[in-house]
């Protein structure tokens, strides 16, 4: 079965500053997604950045960007120049093309003033 | 982007009572949709998936005659909490897929159950 694993259950980052939250899976698929989610206090699942396993070019929106390693199986998310806005539940995701989506226990990231 | 609605946004019923909450796909067409179960400072926990015109599949754990859930168009899925009881109380998630390409998923905005 495949699993996703946040191991920061909470993040602190000072704003304008950089913050880079974990995540690793575990899949014997060779061909998969990966998704990072912000799900703020609305509860709304906001889908930040997504990765598609085939591609090694690592995703990039504006201030988010990933650090994809395929063969650690890890993903991880870096948010340059954080803002207050960014503070919210960061949800890791994985699925398969046909498959449902599986998700990371989560880390809130709080941003500091 | 898609969007998928769902209604009611929050809801607070009886103790054995049932409740019905809809998920639609406002702007597509999705053959597939899924229910999370997201409980407080946790995760969004599959339920089922359904697929239209299909039973659904419901993940281990997950009582389907409880949680009765029917997707009847491309369009509409309902899940019914049936005999609700306080501890069914939670936030549920929708989400739609879309066919084609990397099937794109798409999630509702959420119903908060109170169940008193």
């Amino acid at each position: 079965a495949q699993t996703v694993t946040q191991s920061q259950p909470e993040m602190s980052v000072q704003e304008a500053e950089t913050v880079t939250l974990s995540c690793t899976y575990d899949t014997s698929e060779s061909d998969y997604y990966l998704f990072w989610y912000k799900q703020p206090p609305s509860r709304q699942m906001i889908l930040v950045i997504r990765q598609e396993a085939y591609k090694q070019q690592n995703a990039t929106e504006n201030r988010f960007s990933v650090n994809f390693q395929k063969a650690a199986k890890s993903f991880s998310l870096k948010i340059s120049d954080s803002q207050l806005g960014d503070a919210a539940m960061y949800f890791c995701a994985y699925r398969t093309l046909n498959n449902d989506m599986r998700f990371g226990a989560g880390t809130r990231l709080t941003v500091k003033p | 982007g898609a969007v998928v609605s769902q209604h009611p946004s929050w809801v607070i019923c009886k103790s054995g009572t049932s409740v019905k909450i809809e998920c639609r796909s406002l702007d597509f067409q999705a053959t597939t949709m899924f229910w999370y179960r997201q409980f407080p400072k946790q995760s969004l926990m599959l339920m089922a998936t359904s697929n239209e015109g299909s039973k659904a599949t419901y993940e281990q754990g997950v009582e389907k005659d409880k949680f009765l859930i029917n997707h009847a168009s491309l369009t509409l899925s309902t899940l019914t909490v049936t005999s609700a009881h306080p501890e069914d109380s939670s936030f549920y998630i929708c989400s739609a897929r879309v066919s084609g390409g990397i099937n794109e998923q798409y999630f509702g905005p959420g119903t908060r159950l109170t169940v008193t």
